[in-house]
């Protein structure tokens, strides 16, 4: 299996553009998770879904966020319009079987600069 | 909500042992341990999921205290490639369920 795959990897976009990364999480997995990791805030949970649905999205900064997963094997983050506050790494992870307490997968990351 | 973690760096020689602290000011119901090395995503260690639960990987092994609230993780004659930050996680209980890391111990390992 390929693991989780995110894209792009890196981003470089100006304040004000919206920014979309992309999520394939491993084949098979019931659980995804959206992440952002910055030095100050450390790796903060945004939102996540269980078999397609979003189940809690109090991790998501504002309404400038949001987050869809149309399918099984696909997710996005949308940031409409982006700032330079939203620099960060965003890690995409997928986990399976029926509780939150298993082994999250993470993608490699995207890495996000907003001039 | 946010696990402590404790201490927030640590410099060894290799072969030397550490031990990185995970408490909550709530109930735990499980620790979760990841290693992320610098420039790559986290990678999960180990879950401890019941309270005096004490598990091992190589030579890294953790506990559970569940009426202290805290883990440890212990790395034990720790070699060059255990270098990286350390999260622990705790699972938060409010409606739904979520998986809250804490800040992180960068462990530095030097030959």
């Amino acid at each position: 299996d390929a693991g989780v795959i995110q894209s792009p990897r890196h981003e470089v976009t100006e304040m004000g553009q919206e920014v979309t990364l992309r999520c394939k999480p491993i084949s098979g997995h019931d659980y995804l998770f959206w992440y952002r990791q910055t030095m100050m805030r450390g790796l903060e949970l945004l939102i996540y879904f269980n078999n397609n649905v979003p189940i809690d999205d109090s991790g998501m900064p504002e309404d400038r966020f949001s987050a869809k997963m149309p399918n099984a094997s696909f997710s996005t983050l949308k940031i409409q319009p982006s700032e330079p506050r939203d620099s960060a790494v965003y890690f995409c992870a997928s986990s399976h079987r029926a509780s939150l307490d298993n082994e999250q997968f993470f993608g490699p990351g995207t890495r996000l600069t907003v001039l | 909500q946010q696990p402590v973690q404790s201490p927030q760096a640590v410099i060894l020689r290799e072969g030397e042992d550490a031990v990185i602290n995970c408490s909550s000011s709530k109930a735990l119901y499980s620790v979760h341990w990841y290693r992320q090395k610098h420039g790559e995503a986290p990678v999960f260690l180990m879950i401890l999921l019941k309270g005096g639960e004490q598990k091992g990987h190589e030579k890294i092994s953790a506990s559970f205290n569940e009426k202290k609230q805290q883990s440890s993780l212990y790395l034990t004659a720790s070699q060059l490639s255990y270098s990286g930050t350390y999260f622990c996680g705790t699972l938060v209980i409010q409606g739904a369920q979520k998986l809250v890391f804490g800040q992180g111990t960068r462990l530095t390992i030097n030959p």
